[in-house]
C-alpha cells in the first residue's frame, strides 16, 4: 500500500480555518485520496474522498496537488467538536483502509 | 436510521480463552470489515466480507476467523487469546465493497486480556 505522511499534532484555536496537510509522493493513478477522522472514544469517521479534482462537502474541503503528491483537507471554521485525530489514506482497488498514526488536531477554546 | 452496532462493547477475558464479537451493518450494506486499533495506533485492518463471502484478509494469525451470515451480520472470533490482543475492535459497513465506498464504522468493542 502506497504511504503517506502527516504531521504528528495540529493546533488551532476555535473559528479559525484549519489546513490539515498529507504527503503521498508514492501515490498511483488509481489510488483515492481520503480522509477519516476519529473523535475520542468513537470509531473513525469517513470525511471526504478525492482523486484528482478539489472536492468540497458539508464537512471539509479536500485541495489535491496537480501532481498528486500531497494534499490538504481543509475544516473552514474549526469548532471544539473537531478536535480528533485524522487519517489520511490512499485507497487503491483493492477493499482495504491502511491507516497510519494521522494527526492528532487540538482545538482550543 | 440506526448505524453500525456491534456487541459487546467492553469485555474482559484471561489468556487462552476465547471471544466472539458480533457486529450488524446498516440496513441495506452488504460488506462488513473488521479492524483492530492497539492504543495509540490507527486501525489494522483483519478482514472484509461481502455478500457472505471473506473478500480479503489482513496480516493476522489463523487464530482469528469471521463469518457473515444471511442478514449481513458479521462475527469475529478470536481463539487462544494472548494479552497482546488487547484493543478495540472496530465494525465497519459500506454499500459495496469498491475502494471509493465510504466506510461507516461503529463504536468498537474493547477487549482487555489479562
Amino acid at each position: 500500500d502506497a504511504k503517506t505522511t502527516q504531521p504528528n499534532s495540529m493546533e488551532s484555536n476555535e473559528e479559525e480555518p484549519v489546513h490539515l496537510p498529507c504527503n503521498h509522493s508514492t501515490i498511483s493513478g488509481t489510488d483515492y485520496i481520503h480522509w477519516y477522522r476519529q473523535l475520542p472514544s468513537q470509531g473513525p469517521e469517513y470525511v471526504i474522498h478525492g482523486l484528482t479534482s478539489n472536492v468540497n462537502n458539508r464537512m471539509a474541503s479536500l485541495a489535491i496537488a496537480e501532481d498528486r503528491k500531497s494534499s490538504t483537507l481543509i475544516l473552514h471554521r474549526a469548532t471544539l467538536r473537531d478536535a480528533a485525530v485524522y487519517y489520511c489514506i490512499l485507497r487503491g482497488s483493492n477493499y482495504k483502509l491502511t491507516f497510519g498514526k494521522g494527526t492528532l488536531l487540538t482545538v482550543n477554546p | 436510521d440506526a448505524g453500525v452496532t456491534q456487541s459487546p462493547t467492553h469485555l474482559i477475558k484471561t489468556r487462552g480463552q476465547h471471544v466472539t464479537l458480533r457486529c450488524s451493518p446498516i440496513s441495506g450494506h452488504k460488506s462488513v470489515s473488521w479492524y483492530q486499533q492497539v492504543l495509540g495506533q490507527g486501525p489494522q485492518f483483519i478482514f472484509q466480507y461481502y455478500e457472505k463471502e471473506e473478500r480479503g484478509r489482513g496480516n493476522f494469525p489463523d487464530r482469528f476467523s469471521a463469518r457473515q451470515f444471511p442478514n449481513y451480520s458479521s462475527e469475529l472470533n478470536v481463539n487462544a487469546l494472548l494479552l497482546g490482543d488487547s484493543a478495540l475492535y472496530l465494525c465497519a459497513s459500506s454499500l459495496v465493497g469498491q475502494s471509493t465506498g465510504e466506510l461507516f464504522f461503529g463504536e468498537g468493542s474493547r477487549l482487555t486480556v489479562l
